[in-house]
């Protein structure tokens, strides 16, 4: 199993401009996570979905924050506009409800808005 | 409102040594309580899941205990080695939340050799 995939690794960008990341959560996992991490904050969850349909999305900062899961194996996290304090390392995690409810991360995507 | 606290923020310890990282929560009403490895620049790696109605998990040389009603986890480390340098994460998933993993600040662990 590959495990979950985030595309890019690194992201450089000028404020203002429109991020978009990417996640593929593992196969056969019916949940997905997006998590923020900062050295302020720490770890903090910005939404998660079941079955591809949004459940909580109560930790998206602001409305310049979205997230959609077109199918099972896909999600983007967007942020339009950029702002420098949204520099930080974002994770994606998937879990299955059939398991243990344990959750996998991928590698993160580590933000920078100039 | 569930808080997760990690204690101590840091740890140096020389090879070989057995060592306790110590969790607790503030609310005892959890599903499951889960410990992360964090090496630096990379993302999470889950080492074990204990769920709210077992004791105490083992992995190699890892060993996970919860005790619920007291709101403490411990990650004990037998025989430390260099390579187990990483940052160390709590988890839990409240019940008010059914989800939501709440993290603790992490604990850093440098093994010397």
């Amino acid at each position: 199993d590959a495990g979950v995939i985030q595309s890019p690794r690194h992201e450089v960008t000028e404020m203002g401009q429109e991020v978009t990341l990417r996640c593929k959560p593992i196969s056969g996992h019916d949940y997905l996570f997006w998590y923020r991490q900062t050295m302020m904050r720490g770890l903090e969850l910005l939404i998660y979905f079941n079955n591809n349909v949004p459940i909580d999305d109560s930790g998206m900062p602001e409305d310049r924050f979205s997230a959609k899961m077109p199918n099972a194996s896909f999600s983007t996290l967007k942020i339009q506009p950029s702002e420098p304090r949204d520099s930080a390392v974002y994770f994606c995690a998937s879990r299955s409800s059939f398991t243990a409810n344990e959750q996998f991360f991928g590698p993160g995507t580590r933000l920078t808005v100039l | 409102k569930q808080e997760v606290t990690q204690i101590p923020a840091a740890l140096s310890v020389p090879e070989g040594e057995n060592l306790v990282l110590n969790c607790s929560f503030t609310d005892s009403a959890i599903y499951n309580l889960q410990w992360f490895r964090q090496d630096p620049g990379k993302g999470l790696t889950s080492l074990l899941l204990i769920q709210s109605s077992q004791r105490e998990q083992t992995s190699g040389r890892l060993n996970a205990s919860l005790d619920k009603s007291s709101g403490r986890s411990t990650l004990y480390i037998a025989a430390s080695q260099p390579g187990d340098s990483a940052t160390y994460l709590c988890a839990v998933v409240p019940m008010e939340y059914g989800n939501k993993l709440v993290f603790g600040a992490g604990t850093i662990l440098r093994v010397k050799s």
